[in-house]
């Protein structure tokens, strides 16, 4: 069972555009967090969000908690080559340790 | 910044083998995490260790595998009799406290079993 699922797969954007991924879940969270992950390493941490409807910006990135704390979103503003990566969001729920984490989103910003 | 180191980088060991994984989380942290992913799938819990005992790990951790901090800054993962299937990155994560508090990771151990 897919408890987290993050949209897109793939996205693939000319430098400068906007986007946005999503992270879905028929589950409440306590927190998510959005992490980074470069092949070869570990998941570097971009935020994390714990109020149902709490948006938090680092940047040209803006991060949305779901009002029901089920669902999350990471939009990006003028979108750069540096900004290429791997995407995961991850959920703590309520009277657990473990991060249970999406699949993620492999973005590509073209030059 | 503080940050979690692993080593080693990188482990090859032959299937049956004991293999440990070694942590240092980041100092003031008490909650201690392994998770590991599997080639081309996602990051998937073990276990998290709070105040020298397991407080929760999943399916994947079974009686193969053992967590001890045997002093105050390593953190190790154990695996007594490797099995093919058990090749993955391994991360370790430490964070703070459980609430929300986030957990902060390790770049891993890449663990291949011939």
């Amino acid at each position: 069972t897919q408890l987290l699922e993050q949209s897109p797969q793939f996205l693939s954007i000319q430098e400068g555009e906007n986007l946005t991924v999503y992270c879905n879940s028929s589950s409440v969270f306590s927190s998510l967090q959005w992490y980074r992950q470069e092949p070869g390493e570990g998941p570097v941490l971009l935020v994390t969000v714990v109020t149902g409807g709490e948006v938090k910006k680092l940047k040209r990135l803006t991060f949305q908690f779901g009002d029901a704390r089920k669902d999350s979103s990471l939009h990006i503003t003028a979108a750069q080559p540096g900004d290429t990566g791997l995407y995961l969001c991850a959920g703590v729920q309520a009277g657990s340790y473990q991060l249970t984490f999406g699949k993620g989103t492999k973005l590509s910003v073209i030059p | 910044e503080p940050e979690v180191t692993q080593t080693p980088s990188h482990q090859v060991t032959q299937m049956g083998q004991e293999v440990i994984l070694r942590c240092v989380p980041i100092s003031n942290h008490l909650y201690f995490y392994w998770y590991r992913q599997i080639l081309g799938q996602k990051v998937e819990f073990l276990v998290s260790f709070y105040n020298n005992e397991i407080s929760e790990k999943s399916e994947i951790f079974d009686d193969q595998f053992s967590v001890e901090r045997p002093d105050g800054s390593n953190f190790t993962l154990k695996i007594r009799s490797t099995k093919l299937e058990d090749s993955a990155m391994y991360f370790c994560a430490s964070s703070p406290n459980r609430d929300d508090q986030p957990q902060h990771f390790g770049d891993g151990t890449r663990l291949s079993i011939l």
